[in-house]
Formats: C-alpha cells, sequence, structure tokens
C-alpha cells in the first residue's frame, strides 16, 4: 500500500508566478489535509478536504491561495502569483473515512520562491 | 482551540542511553488524540506514537513510550536505548477529537531537536 504521494519534491518559482501541488492520498483515504512548515517552525493547519468538498480551510490564506480535492485525481493546492514569503515545505496528510484514525503523512513538497 | 507547548529546543543523548522530550498542551476539548511525530534530515514527518486522552494507559511502541498526565496536560515521549537513527525533530500534536471526524486538524508544537552522540 502506497503512502501519501506529493509532487513534485522540489519546485522553484519566481516572484509572481503560479505553483500547483499535488497529493495522492494512501489508497481507501478520503480526508486529506495540507500543512504548511516554515523555516525552523512547526507544521501549521492550512486545510481539509474530501472528496469535491472543503470541509475547513480556516487556516488558509484568504487571498492567492486554493485548494481542491475532486472526485477524480489527486488533490491539489494552488498558490498563485507566489511571494517569497510563499516559501515553505507544504506537507500533505491523510486519513481514512471513520473516526479514531491516524493521520499518514507525505514526504512534503518545497516551494522556492526567487 | 488547542495549543501545544514544546520546552525544550534542542536535546541530547548518547547512544544507548535514555532520553525523554517534554510536551504539555492546552485544549477545552474532552476527547482528544495526543501524537509524536519524528522529522528526521529526509524532512519526512513519520508517526512515532499516539494516545488517546480516554485512555489512562500510556501508549508504549518498541523502544518508545509517552508518560501521558491527563490532569497536568503533559504528553513526554520516553526514548529508550537511543540510537543514532533516532536524530531527528520531534514534534508533539494534538487532535480535537478522533482524526477523520469533521473538524479535523492536528495542532503541532515547535519542536525538539534531538541529537544522538555516538
Amino acid at each position: 500500500n502506497a503512502g501519501v504521494m506529493q509532487n513534485p519534491r522540489h519546485l522553484v518559482r519566481r516572484r509572481g508566478q503560479e505553483a500547483r501541488l499535488r497529493c495522492s492520498p494512501m489508497k481507501g483515504h478520503s480526508h486529506v489535509y495540507w500543512y504548511r512548515q516554515l523555516p525552523e517552525e512547526g507544521l501549521k493547519f492550512m486545510v481539509y478536504l474530501q472528496k469535491e468538498n472543503i470541509i475547513d480551510e480556516s487556516g488558509m490564506p484568504k487571498e492567492r491561495f486554493s485548494a481542491e480535492f475532486p472526485k477524480e485525481g489527486p488533490s491539489i493546492l494552488r498558490i498563485q502569483q507566489v511571494v517569497r514569503g510563499d516559501s515553505a515545505a507544504y506537507f500533505c496528510a491523510s486519513s481514512p473515512t471513520g473516526s479514531g484514525n491516524t493521520i499518514y503523512f507525505g514526504e512534503g513538497s518545497w516551494l522556492t520562491v526567487v | 482551540a488547542q495549543t501545544v507547548t514544546q520546552s525544550q529546543p534542542e536535546m541530547s543523548v548518547q547512544e544507548a542511553e535514555t532520553v525523554t522530550l517534554s510536551c504539555t498542551y492546552d485544549t477545552s476539548e474532552s476527547d482528544y488524540y495526543l501524537f509524536w511525530y519524528k522529522q528526521p534530515p529526509s524532512r519526512q514527518m513519520i508517526l512515532v506514537i499516539r494516545q488517546e486522552a480516554y485512555k489512562q494507559q500510556n501508549a508504549t511502541e518498541n523502544r518508545f513510550s509517552v508518560n501521558f498526565q491527563k490532569a497536568a496536560k503533559s504528553f513526554s515521549l520516553k526514548i529508550s536505548d537511543s540510537q543514532l537513527g533516532d536524530a531527528a525533530m520531534y514534534f508533539c500534536a494534538i487532535h480535537p477529537g478522533p482524526p477523520g471526524t469533521s473538524g479535523s486538524r492536528l495542532t503541532f508544537g515547535e519542536g525538539t531537536q534531538l541529537t544522538v552522540n555516538p
């Protein structure tokens, strides 16, 4: 059973460009989460999605950031018009439906804005 | 809202010795889950151990065990027989209610960097 798959692992963008980060949850998992880790800090919650639904986006900046988890395909975290402060590691995590389950993390996507 | 505090930014231990990493938390929830995650130099987040708050018995996973003091809102991690591969950043985290339920999110502490000396 493959783990949570994220790509790209490393992404470099110039200021003003768009960044798209993809996440395929573990097989059988219907809950996806995105977290951001700034340098020298812990992980901060951004958004929680289920298939075709955003459940909680309270941790995501109101502008330039969006996330989706379509019926088919991976979850996408999209950052428009990137700025240097967006440089961070973005972790995706997933968990199965049902209570009491553990959240498993992917290996992260490192975004560098130059 | 939940908060997690890790008061030790850095810790070191000799190989084969035992080390304890501290974590305190605050929550208004009556049901919650606590986790320790490990982040080695590869930066992957690896689950080390989890504890359900309603369980009084401390969780144990091989060389890793926790000391869960619910009244004191303390959740420390003990690593026995430390190995070089244990060197990593360790994050304590809390989840309100069972993971996978609506309103789900993990709140992390700032981490403790563990060095294992040969």
